[in-house]
């Protein structure tokens, strides 16, 4: 039943680490976001996806690289972890680019030692 | 660039009382969310305002929009415990209405 599920839901790892957190929503949306939320719960929006083409690249590091192989998926990849990449990721989904809400996974606590 | 600022940032509220959280945004945007945040949970999408003077209201909770001012407001009835939470606004730039823009939250605590 899940709509919006992101995984894993945590992740420590060390500085230098690559790794990978996925996404997938089953609500038949069209367009997938990634938000980072904060130690201090600001939300920022990283990058967003409408039916696998890259239509938002905030200014993220080019460490961050997302990959959408179908409209369903939208996955996360972070080369060489930083100490200031600890953070909550948030995959979420909408049906449009338009009006509809955004409709959010359970969030990924990666934490970087 | 949107800008989207709330206050206040922290409401501590009695049972039964009444409250009111502003949310005002920089530039033009034809639509305005709200969203709630138990803590250390996903963000639940409450309320969707698309027009000016729009007003939308859930149980003890109403939201308005004057797009004019560039503000929206969430008010709360007779707050209860339950609605104890974080509580974001959002707004999108005209014309690029992918692009959600947050505002800081402001945390809700309900005491008794």
């Amino acid at each position: 039943d899940t709509a919006v599920s992101q995984t894993p839901k945590y992740l420590v790892t060390q500085m230098g680490n690559d790794k990978s957190i996925k996404c997938e929503q089953n609500l038949g949306h069209d367009t997938m976001y990634w938000y980072k939320q904060d130690s201090k719960k600001f939300l920022k929006i990283m990058f967003s996806y409408n039916n696998k083409e890259l239509i938002i690249n905030e200014t993220v590091p080019n460490r961050f690289s997302p990959k959408s192989p179908d409209k369903a998926h939208l996955n996360l990849h972070i080369n060489s972890l930083e100490l200031g990449d600890s953070a909550v990721y948030f995959c979420a989904s909408s049906q449009n680019q338009l009006l509809a809400p955004l409709h959010f996974g359970n969030g990924t606590r990666l934490t970087v030692t | 660039e949107l800008k989207v600022e709330q206050n206040p940032l922290f409401l501590s509220m009695q049972e039964g009382k009444n409250y009111t959280i502003y949310c005002n945004y920089s530039t033009t945007s034809d639509r305005l969310y709200w969203y709630r945040q138990d803590p250390g949970k996903s963000l639940e999408s409450l309320f969707v305002l698309l027009s000016n003077g729009a007003v939308k209201q859930e149980g003890r909770l109403m939201a308005s929009l004057d797009t004019k001012a560039r503000l929206s407001t969430l008010h709360i009835t007779a707050a209860v415990h339950d609605l104890s939470a974080t509580y974001f606004c959002a707004a999108a730039n005209t014309g690029t209405a992918s692009k959600l823009t947050f505002g800081t939250g402001t945390r809700l605590q309900v005491t008794l």
